[in-house]
């Protein structure tokens, strides 16, 4: 199974700019799935993209990934303060369904 | 509250002793697996689960380790012999196999472990 590598490692940003962070792996997947992990709720699931999907949105979050390229990125607009987390992708880990977690972006929204 | 649920959410121990977390999943999901995460570190795969079979182990999981689920619904986690490596985050999580390749799993809030 192979893990993803994020970067930036650390964003720090103010509350309404965008963040964006990206996500690179190696060999050819199906999905890339990613999650967000802030003290208060735990590790949630964002937004899983196909690999026949180019862009994907949900509500402030936007996903593209480019298969010929082998990343990934997250495009959070107009953050805010509880947007602060870190962010792992999370590729499959070939059999039974299990998927392998990056070492994530820690962003901080500075209010 | 119908997510994923663990217990205790917080464990302390000295070294030696034997520790069992609980994880009780979203009740129609047949999927369980179990991570573990350390400061810094993205959850790292131990084991899974499909019902009540346990069909994947990691090597992090030693013979110390042992994952049960017993009736495919609630699991449990056992660690033997605790050791100061093994203090870490457990995160519990399921999902529910659908026959495509798509996999969201819902994680639980975790067992922080301190072994002293």
């Amino acid at each position: 199974s192979q893990q993803g590598e994020e970067d930036p490692q650390a964003l720090s940003i103010q509350e309404g700019e965008n963040a964006t962070m990206n996500c690179s792996y190696k060999t050819s997947i199906n999905n890339l799935q990613w999650y967000r992990q802030n003290s208060g709720r735990g590790l949630v699931h964002l937004i899983l993209i196909r690999s026949n999907e180019r862009e994907k949105h949900s509500g402030r979050l936007r996903v593209t990934l480019d298969t010929s390229k082998k990343s990934s990125s997250l495009l959070i607009t107009a953050s805010r303060a509880a947007d602060t987390a870190s962010y792992f992708c999370a590729l499959p880990g070939g059999g039974y369904q299990k998927v392998t977690f990056g070492t994530g972006t820690k962003l901080q929204v500075i209010p | 509250d119908t997510g994923v649920s663990q217990d205790p959410r917080h464990k302390i121990t000295k070294r030696g002793q034997n520790v069992t977390f609980r994880c009780d999943p979203i009740s129609e999901h047949n999927r369980l697996y179990w991570y573990r995460q350390t400061l810094g570190q993205g959850p790292e795969f131990l084991t899974y689960f499909q019902n009540e079979a346990q069909l994947e182990k990691s090597r992090l999981l030693s013979d110390r380790f042992s994952a049960e689920r017993p009736k495919g619904s609630f699991s449990t986690l056992e660690i033997q012999r605790t050791e100061q490596g093994d203090s870490a985050m457990y995160l519990c999580a399921s999902s529910l196999s659908t026959g495509s390749r798509d996999n969201e799993q819902f994680f639980g809030p975790g067992t922080r472990l301190t072994v002293l």
